[in-house]
């Protein structure tokens, strides 16, 4: 079955760090680029950072550059999402999703992981 | 800060025919902007519906369609039905970086 599953979602103060993680099964996941995307409370989509299908090349927005990083593990088929300095506008539900194999869009996405920021 | 702008809301009837836009603060979208177009209803995850314009995934109900209108990248859907009733969203792509628009609900009515 082609999927990805989220986790690593919680409660957390302001100013810690979580990782998130995302494990892809079903399809070849070192060939296709994966993103983070968050939606916060009753609000619309946020594209919040990609990486292409061999690691090397990553892109962030910039309301988490320097805060957040992206990596993968294509042995484990699992993608990550580091957040450090967490704030209280971070809290969203987090989802992952898979690029197109053109790299023109994204297809397949996960049913997300929330995140709460709060003390 | 680059913005991508789309309707707050519309109404259709069932049966009929609408159309959604989605335009870009840097001026005019173009295929280069390889526009995407999603479907989310509440509670669910985005599901995705067109990429580069106007390509259509394996799932797409053929009666979603996408193209250029103008300056804008566009989402019609033809014989509209209840289950149509959604939030769409489009995705812009800027040499590296993605912006979502905002956001388009539309009702079925």
């Amino acid at each position: 079955q082609v999927q990805l599953v989220e986790s690593g979602g919680g409660v957390v103060q302001p100013g810690r760090s979580l990782r998130l993680s995302c494990a892809a099964s079903g399809f070849t996941f070192s060939s296709y680029s994966v993103h983070w995307v968050r939606q916060a409370p009753g609000k619309g989509l946020e594209w919040l950072t990609d990486i292409l299908n061999d690691g090397r090349i990553k892109h962030y927005a910039d309301s988490v550059k320097g805060r957040f990083t992206i990596s993968r593990d294509n042995s484990k088929n699992t993608l990550y999402l580091q957040m450090n300095s967490l704030r209280v506008e971070d809290t969203a539900v987090y989802y992952c999703a898979r690029g197109t194999i053109a790299i023109a869009g994204l297809d397949l996405w996960g049913r997300g992981t929330l995140v709460t920021v709060a003390s | 800060q680059t913005v991508v702008t789309q309707e707050p809301s519309l109404t259709v009837s069932p049966g009929g025919t609408v159309t959604l836009t989605c335009a870009s603060s840097t001026g005019a979208v173009t295929s280069g902007n390889y526009p995407n177009w999603f479907q989310q209803k509440p509670g669910q995850a985005p599901r995705a519906l067109i990429y580069s314009t106007s390509n259509k995934h394996s799932w797409t109900p053929a009666r979603f369609s996408g193209s250029l209108l103008g300056d804008k990248a566009a989402l019609t859907l033809s014989g509209v039905q209840p289950e149509d009733e959604a939030e769409y969203y489009c995705l812009l792509h800027y040499g590296g970086a993605w912006v979502f628009g905002g956001g388009t609900k539309l009702t079925v009515l």
